[in-house]
């Protein structure tokens, strides 16, 4: 159960779009279509924003998207505001009933 | 509305035990499948273990197997942790957490933590 990599830090400025990666193996994010995404404020439990690789709970501004590629998935943060200023963090069924996050993405907005 | 409040942390020896709890209110709780999250100081989220819907299925990450044990009573829309011979690296914030997939990884419903410390 090893983690996926994600990149410790990504920037954008405000308006501007970033896209967040993670990266992991045929046996999680390239086998299944069941990667998430999560964002975290500082102190707050995790929202989830992306599920299923590319669909967005009601609530989620369509400003989030996701896709995946092999074995890695993306994040892409259009029209950054200042709120979205955080930690994200992917997910992905492993297999056998595991789960996997990846290690985080701290987003900030410039 | 639809809640999770996690209950039951604090400072605990290594070695000891501790038995962490999740009310859930607001949706049919017999319809999910639940998980425990956790989240080491300063660190990111690690997935701890999962319980079907009806409580038939269980499964732990492999640095908690044969040490935490979940369970869940339906007819309390209660979701609880058993944590035995806790290390120090048990120390974390618990969430506990509603998969919009069953077992499929969507945490939709978080709670808001409950911090343990393992600690002489």
């Amino acid at each position: 159960q090893s983690a996926l990599t994600q990149p410790p830090s990504a920037s954008g400025s405000l308006g501007q779009s970033v896209t967040i990666s993670c990266t992991g193996t045929s046996s999680d994010v390239g086998g299944y279509n069941y990667v998430s995404w999560y964002q975290q404020h500082p102190g707050k439990a995790p929202k989830l924003m992306i599920y299923e690789v590319s669909k967005r709970p009601s609530g989620v501004p369509d400003r989030f998207s996701g896709s995946k590629s092999g074995n890695t998935a993306s994040l892409t943060v259009s029209g950054l505001q200042a709120d979205d200023e955080a930690d994200y963090y992917c997910s992905s069924y492993a297999g056998s009933n595991n789960l996997v996050f990846g290690g985080g993405t701290k987003l900030t907005v410039l | 509305q639809v809640q999770l409040v996690e209950s039951g942390g604090g400072v605990v020896q290594p070695g000891r035990s501790l038995r962490l709890s999740c009310a859930a209110s607001g949706f049919i709780f017999r319809s999910y499948g639940m998980h425990w999250v956790r989240q080491a100081p300063g660190k990111g989220l690690e997935w701890v273990a999962v319980i079907w819907y009806d409580g038939n299925n269980k499964y732990y990450a492999d640095s908690v197997k044969g040490r935490l044990t979940i369970s869940r009573d339906n007819s309390k829309n209660m979701l609880y942790i058993q944590m035995n011979s806790l290390r120090a690296e048990d120390t974390a914030v618990y969430y506990c957490a509603r998969d919009l997939l069953g077992n499929g990884g969507a945490f939709d419903i978080w709670g808001q933590g409950t911090v343990v410390t393992v600690s002489s």
